[in-house]
């Protein structure tokens, strides 16, 4: 199994904040790395697939890089309706997420 | 526009089977995607639990492969999950979505997701 980790678990931004959530596979998963948000109740939004690529849609504030075993999804200037947990998920073998990062307001 | 529809039981006793059905509207179940069932339990992370192709071929999570079934009826554009002897571990909203490109990959459609009790 690979496993997913994700830092931090909590963080708290304001509006206009820079924000980086970092996520770590136990093992190379090349690029097979998707990030989504989600809002309570609801199901997830993709935002990025394959590392660094922006989903059809996606406000182009929201950026993804890393490969290997390290990965960032950057939201260069939060907004209002930024605020949720954002998952990362691997897919190079079967499929798994990290525990989530909730990002919440300062 | 895709859109995808859980529909099942609420609520399941435990060591008996839960059935869920996902209805695809607005695109053709053949047309060459894979399809999935993704579960999160209570404040926990999601779980992949299994993806199929129309024709039948199948991948399942090897933590759950010894009780879970996908399948597909063409004919009605949908999908179904079973999951046998369930447990209170298996409580949780569980999510069909559309797998983006390979078998294995993002999930770029979801539904709104159903949620699942597990209890006596």
């Amino acid at each position: 199994d690979i496993q997913m980790t994700q830092s931090p678990y909590t963080l708290s931004a304001s509006v206009g904040d820079r924000v980086t959530i970092t996520c770590r596979a136990s093992q190379s998963i090349s690029s097979w790395l998707a990030w989504y948000q989600q809002k309570p109740g609801k199901a997830p939004k993709l935002l990025i697939y394959k590392a660094s690529n922006l989903e059809s849609g996606v406000p182009s504030r929201f950026s993804g890089s890393g490969s290997g075993t390290e990965f960032t999804l950057t939201i260069s200037s939060l907004q209002p309706d930024d605020f949720a947990t954002y998952y990362c998920q691997q897919y190079n073998s079967y499929s798994t997420f990290g525990q989530g990062t909730k990002v919440e307001i300062k | 526009q895709v859109q995808l529809q859980e529909s099942g039981p609420g609520l399941v006793k435990p060591s008996e089977t839960l059935s869920l059905t996902c209805a695809v509207s607005g695109y053709s179940i053949t047309s060459g995607h894979y399809w999935a069932w993704v579960r999160q339990p209570p404040g926990k992370r999601l779980e992949w639990i299994g993806s199929l192709f129309h024709s039948g071929s199948t991948y399942y999570n090897p933590s759950l492969k010894s009780r879970v079934t996908m399948s597909v009826d063409t004919s009605k554009n949908q999908f179904s999950l079973r999951l046998t002897s369930v447990t209170a571990a298996d409580t949780a909203l569980y999510f069909c979505a559309r797998v983006r490109s390979a078998s294995y990959d993002a999930f770029d459609f979801w539904g709104q997701g159903t949620l699942v009790t597990v209890s006596s």
